[in-house]
């Protein structure tokens, strides 16, 4: 069984173009993340919600709206793609926000052409 | 705010032991943690030191020294598989409610025969 899954594994979108990535942990951890990783590897927090409800929501352009429809989930839309937009988007999950092991999902490479 | 340095490369040969260092800055620390990728792949947790000193789990150790905000990954008898990114890892409180993984932007382990 897979504990963080997360669809599609690749995503190649023109500009402007409106998609979602889905991602779902079959853990039962409380605590669910959104990181992208550009092209240099750079690991960084995007999202961040505990039981369904939005804690961290770091310096991201509004076209990037994530949603958690239950503790499960966590489903993230990206409207009007940019060029700057491509890169890796990782999904991961915590026991609860105080844990430091998180279980990364296998990732989404999205490229916008 | 936060930060951390680590190398960008280091290179070695099988069997072989490698030190990764990583150095860090955050407004309120909970402490340090290890992160490994493979090229393609997910970042996977490898350890966590919240206190001062070393801890091992078979071929790999870290360390933390809390007061020189300073800590390693320590890898034995290096194998060919060990190739991969490692990344060091903090919880900080952003502005926001909850606080999340903020990671140093990673080391690129190349072991070659």
């Amino acid at each position: 069984d897979t504990a963080v899954s997360q669809t599609p594994k690749y995503l190649v979108t023109q500009m402007g173009n409106d998609k979602s990535i889905k991602c779902e942990q079959n853990l039962g951890h409380d605590t669910m993340y959104w990181y992208k990783q550009d092209s240099k590897k750079f690991l960084k927090i995007m999202f961040s919600y505990n039981n369904k409800e939005l804690i961290i929501n770091e310096t991201v352009p509004n076209r990037f709206s994530p949603k958690s429809p239950d503790k499960a989930h966590l489903n993230l839309h990206i409207n009007s793609l940019e060029l700057g937009d491509s890169a890796v988007y990782f999904c991961a999950s915590s026991q609860d926000s105080s844990n430091y092991g998180y279980t990364f999902g296998s990732g989404t490479r999205l490229t916008v052409v | 705010g936060q930060s951390l340095e680590q190398p960008s490369e280091v290179t070695a040969v099988e069997g072989a032991i490698v030190q990764i260092n990583c150095t860090y800055q955050t407004s309120g620390f909970y402490g340090l943690s290890w992160y490994q990728q493979h090229d393609g792949g997910a970042p996977t947790f490898l350890s966590y030191n919240a206190l001062d000193g070393l801890e091992e789990t078979g071929r790999f150790s870290s360390f933390l020294s809390r007061s020189d905000s300073y800590g390693y990954l320590l890898l034995q008898e290096l194998q060919m598989k060990d190739s991969a990114s490692y990344f060091c890892a903090v919880r900080d409180r952003s502005n926001q409610a909850g606080t999340a993984l903020i990671f140093g932007k990673g080391t690129t382990l190349s072991v070659s025969s």
